[in-house]
């Protein structure tokens, strides 16, 4: 059982225009939401994260929504860069009491490619 | 301040051999967690450890271990391998447990 999914498994766009990538999730414990971005070889690298009480979060070019009825969130890089293609996750996870467990659910990933 | 740091990067054993591989997280973060990342299966969780108890399990056989000493690093020891197991072997440093900081990963190769 897939309790979060990225139905996309790559994406294309051109450098400078907006990149959109969405994330899923079936498990409606989770309360904290963050995006990766990974190269070849290497570890993830963290993006952004928003919490379950807000429905979106800035940081620089990167801005995170969450919609918690529709139980999905999304990533916006705007503008796009070639240097931004990689892998992109989404993971989630489910907390108690303010204490995190430590255990991050992924979600497939996303290829991103972006031309010059 | 230096990241996560996994040892070695790359490792070759061949099946029914055990194998253990090493996390030192970021200064000051007492959670490591472990994950496993394959083609088929994605990145999964293996464990977590905090004040150097396992706080948290993944759905993985006994064959998968870990431990966390008293300065936060951690290891996690493979028994008996089987060609399944090679994949990529991350381990993730974090202070408060939410934003998690990735190592390189240990690429763990079963022949």
């Amino acid at each position: 059982d897939q309790q979060v999914k990225q139905n996309s498994p790559s994406l294309s766009v051109q450098e400078g225009r907006i990149s959109i990538l969405n994330c899923d999730y079936t498990n409606s414990m989770f309360d904290y939401f963050l995006w990766y971005k990974k190269y070849p070889a290497e570890g993830p690298t963290f993006l952004i994260s928003i919490s379950s009480i807000k429905d979106k979060n800035e940081d620089g070019r990167f801005t995170v929504f969450l919609n918690k009825s529709a139980k999905h969130l999304s990533l916006h890089i705007v503008p796009s860069q070639p240097g931004d293609s990689a892998v992109y996750f989404c993971a989630a996870s489910a907390n108690a009491g303010g204490t995190s467990y430590g255990k991050l659910t992924f979600g497939q990933g996303t290829i991103l490619t972006v031309h010059p | 301040k230096a990241g996560v740091t996994q040892t070695p990067r790359y490792l070759i054993k061949t099946r029914g051999q055990q194998v253990t591989l090493s996390c030192s997280p970021i200064s000051g973060h007492r959670s490591v967690s472990w994950y496993q990342q394959t083609p088929g299966q994605g990145l999964q969780f293996l464990f977590e450890y905090f004040s150097e108890t396992q706080r948290n399990k993944g759905n993985f056989p006994g064959r998968f271990s870990g431990r966390q000493f008293s300065n936060s690093r951690s290891e996690m020891n493979v028994s008996t391998l089987e060609l399944g197991d090679s994949a990529l072997y991350l381990c993730a440093s974090s202070f408060g447990g939410y934003e998690q900081f990735f190592g390189p990963g240990t690429r763990l190769t079963v022949l």
